[in-house]
């Protein structure tokens, strides 16, 4: 597609819920990143996807959190047992070439 | 000490003024930077690249200042639509967000 697709828009969920957030790259983009934004607040990164490497992993907050990427194209963000300190805008993006990183609209997540 | 530091503003500015913002980082090694600027509950969008030479594109100049480790955001005749947050991020590794600076342009 023409940009960074994520789904959905908006998520609400019950505390203790697993939720899935899915990101679509723009096509042939290499490398993918996971951030998260609370009101208010900076990025902050959770996972980052390079070609076929080992994702890097060292922003998870914690191992409810995982993230797949599938075919070096669409990921898929786990939350699993939702907290409502989870509540935030989940935003990806991605690249071709480590420059111009373009993001997508994000998902906002509340839990409830 | 955050690995990328920007003052939060707001930064309130008439219609037409110069204003400035830097960004202090803290790994020596960091060689290349990105400012992008975020409206309201919008997702960043990329405003220009920082590399050794700067960087200028109309009104906006950004620059790099390795011996003291701060990139700068220039922006001249500024207008109501530069109203919006402006994040600086370092490239090295991961993209490192600083949380960003407030710009206000007012009438």
């Amino acid at each position: 597609g023409a940009g960074v697709s994520q789904s959905p828009s908006n998520k609400v969920t019950e505390k203790g819920k697993d939720v899935e957030l899915r990101c679509d790259p723009i096509s042939g983009h290499t490398a993918l990143y996971w951030y998260r934004q609370s009101l208010g607040q900076g990025l902050e990164f959770l996972i980052y996807f390079q070609g076929n490497s080992a994702p890097d992993k060292s922003g998870l907050p914690s191992d409810r959190f995982s993230a797949e990427r599938t075919g070096g194209s669409v990921s898929t963000l786990t939350i699993q047992r939702t907290q409502q300190e989870d509540s935030a805008v989940y935003l990806c993006a991605s690249s071709l070439d480590n420059y111009g990183y373009t993001f997508g609209s994000g998902t906002r997540l509340t839990v409830v | 000490r955050k690995e990328v530091e920007q003052d939060p503003g707001p930064f309130n500015v008439p219609e037409g003024a110069t204003v400035a913002f830097n960004c202090t980082y803290s790994n020596s090694a960091s060689q290349s930077f990105f400012w992008y600027r975020q409206d309201c509950r919008k997702e960043p969008k990329l405003l220009m690249s920082v590399y050794s030479s700067g960087n200028e594109d109309g009104r906006f100049t950004a620059q790099l200042n390795r011996a003291s480790q701060y990139i700068s955001l220039l922006i001249r005749d500024s207008k109501l639509s530069d109203s919006a947050t402006y994040l600086c991020v370092d490239t090295r590794r991961a993209l490192t967000f600083g949380s960003g600076t407030r710009l206000q342009v007012q009438p």
